[in-house]
C-alpha cells in the first residue's frame, strides 16, 4: 500500500533563512508527488507535482522540491523564507487513483 | 470561475441525525472527491467518483454515502451521525482520472456531532 510520512509536525524558522520541509513516500511503481499548502481556515491550494523528468520541480511563490528515488523523497524547500508562508504543508502521492497526503508539517517563520 | 463550492461552512449535528454535505465545481471536471481532515491525520478519503454514475470508496468510507447524478455535483450523506464524524469536510476535483493532474479542493466544511 502506498503511504506517505512527514516526520516533523512543526518546522520554525527565521525569515530571510532556507526552509526545508521533509516528505519520504512507499510506493510500488513510479510515483506522482504533490504538495499542497493551507493556510488557516481555508481549503488546500497545489503548490507544485513531480511526475517525471528533472527531479528538481519548482512551483509557486519560490518554493520548489526535490525528488529523490533512491532515499523515496520529496523534501519541499525554498531559499529565504517569508513570514507569510507560515501555513501548514502536505505531502501526497497518487499512483492508483487515489490521493494519500502525509499528517502535515506547520511551517512556523518567524520575523 | 467559482472552482469548487461546499455549503454549509459550519454545522452541528445531534448523534442519530442525517445531513448531506453539498459540493459543486464549474470547471468540468471528471474527478471529484471528499476527504476529511482530523488533526495529527492529515486527510483521508472518503468516496470519489471518475465521472457521473461512477462512484468508488476511499480509505474511510463508513458511515457516508455518495452519488453522482451530474459533473457539477457531489454531495455526501451521512445517514446517521456519530461524534467520530466531527471533522473538516474537504471537497475536491480535477480534470480528469489522470492522477498526475492536481486537485482543487473548496473551503471546507466544519461539522461538529454531538
Amino acid at each position: 500500500a502506498q503511504s506517505v510520512a512527514q516526520p516533523e509536525d512543526q518546522v520554525n524558522v527565521a525569515e530571510g533563512n532556507p526552509l526545508t520541509v521533509k516528505c519520504t513516500y512507499s510506493v510500488s511503481g513510479n510515483p506522482y508527488l504533490f504538495w499542497y499548502v493551507q493556510y488557516p481556515n481555508r481549503g488546500l491550494q497545489f503548490l507544485l507535482k513531480y511526475i517525471t523528468g528533472d527531479n528538481l520541480v519548482k512551483g509557486s511563490y519560490g518554493f520548489e522540491a526535490e525528488f529523490n528515488k533512491s532515499q523515496t523523497s520529496f523534501h519541499l524547500k525554498k531559499p529565504s523564507a517569508l513570514v507569510s508562508d507560515s501555513a501548514l504543508y502536505f505531502c501526497a502521492v497518487d499512483n492508483t487513483d487515489k490521493l494519500i497526503f502525509g499528517t502535515g508539517t506547520r511551517l512556523q517563520v518567524f520575523p | 470561475n467559482a472552482g469548487v463550492t461546499q455549503t454549509p461552512k459550519f454545522q452541528v449535528l445531534k448523534t442519530g441525525q442525517s445531513m448531506t454535505l453539498q459540493c459543486a465545481q464549474d470547471m468540468n471536471h471528471e474527478y471529484m472527491s471528499w476527504y476529511r481532515q482530523d488533526p495529527g491525520m492529515g486527510l483521508r478519503l472518503i468516496h470519489y467518483s471518475v465521472g457521473a454514475g461512477i462512484t468508488d470508496q476511499g480509505e474511510v468510507p463508513n458511515g457516508y454515502n455518495v452519488s453522482r447524478s451530474t459533473t457539477e455535483d457531489f454531495p455526501l450523506r451521512l445517514l446517521s451521525a456519530a461524534p467520530s464524524q466531527t471533522s473538516v469536510y474537504f471537497c475536491a476535483s480535477r480534470s480528469d482520472e489522470s492522477s498526475y493532474n492536481e486537485q482543487f479542493f473548496g473551503p471546507g466544511t466544519r461539522l461538529t456531532v454531538l
